[in-house]
């Protein structure tokens, strides 16, 4: 299957900082990617649709000043987590959509904590 | 997208057939049937998806009933690796991807 991976796997900040992860589909262009948020015990929330060379279309509730996705290429998304607070600290997953199968395939998960 | 339902949570002896049920009643016609899992703590994991005809690839078979308002997802010597919670999802061909609360299998020993 297609392989999409994602830096960092985890990592730890202050209050007030920002972070950014990177999303990168390993074996296959991606138009689309996806970024998901997922807390303890719950299911994943789909927070934006990323689509490469345009403005990402995010969910409603999700703010889009806080949560900043560029996809700059065929092969890279990402988001950044902007004056990050305790809050925000999440696992955090995308995933890219194989055009020509239509199927989503998801990266291993960035692991966000903040301080 | 449709909506979907799965039991919360099901065991299965280890070395048998996991059978995980999904009910789409309001599935559309233009609508495939996905699954997913996540092992704890890793991003999910695509299984296999079908639109009307039963499939089965190396992980995994999904038999969708004849009328498409349930299907069932059968993992057919499940193993301790196999524990995880299981994802299905109804999205037409350029939907998003929207995860439900899903089946937590625990395989057992």
């Amino acid at each position: 299957g297609a392989v999409v991976s994602q830096h960092p796997s985890r990592v730890i900040c202050k209050s007030g900082t920002s972070v950014k992860i990177e999303c990168r589909s390993l074996d296959f262009q991606a138009t689309t990617m996806f970024w998901y948020r997922q807390f303890p015990k719950q299911s994943l929330m789909l927070m934006a649709t990323s689509n490469e060379g345009s403005k990402a279309t995010y969910e409603q509730g999700v703010e889009k000043d806080k949560f900043l996705i560029n996809h700059a290429s065929l092969t890279l998304s990402t988001l950044t987590v902007t004056s990050a607070h305790p809050e925000d600290s999440s696992f955090y997953i995308c995933s890219a959509r194989v055009t020509e199968w239509d199927t989503q395939y998801f990266g291993p998960g960035t692991r966000l904590t903040v301080l | 997208d449709a909506k979907t339902t799965q039991p919360p949570s099901m065991d299965c002896a280890e070395g048998r057939a996991a059978n995980l049920p999904c009910n789409h009643s309001t599935i559309s016609g233009n609508e495939y049937v996905y699954w997913y899992r996540q092992i704890h703590s890793q991003g999910p994991q695509y299984i296999i998806h079908g639109l009307k005809n039963n499939e089965t690839n190396e992980m995994a078979s999904l038999i969708i009933t004849e009328d498409r308002k349930s299907s069932t997802l059968i993992l057919p010597h499940a193993t301790l690796r196999d524990t995880a919670v299981y994802y299905c999802i109804v999205r037409a061909g350029q939907g998003k991807v929207i995860f439900g609360p899903g089946t937590s299998l625990s395989v057992i020993p």
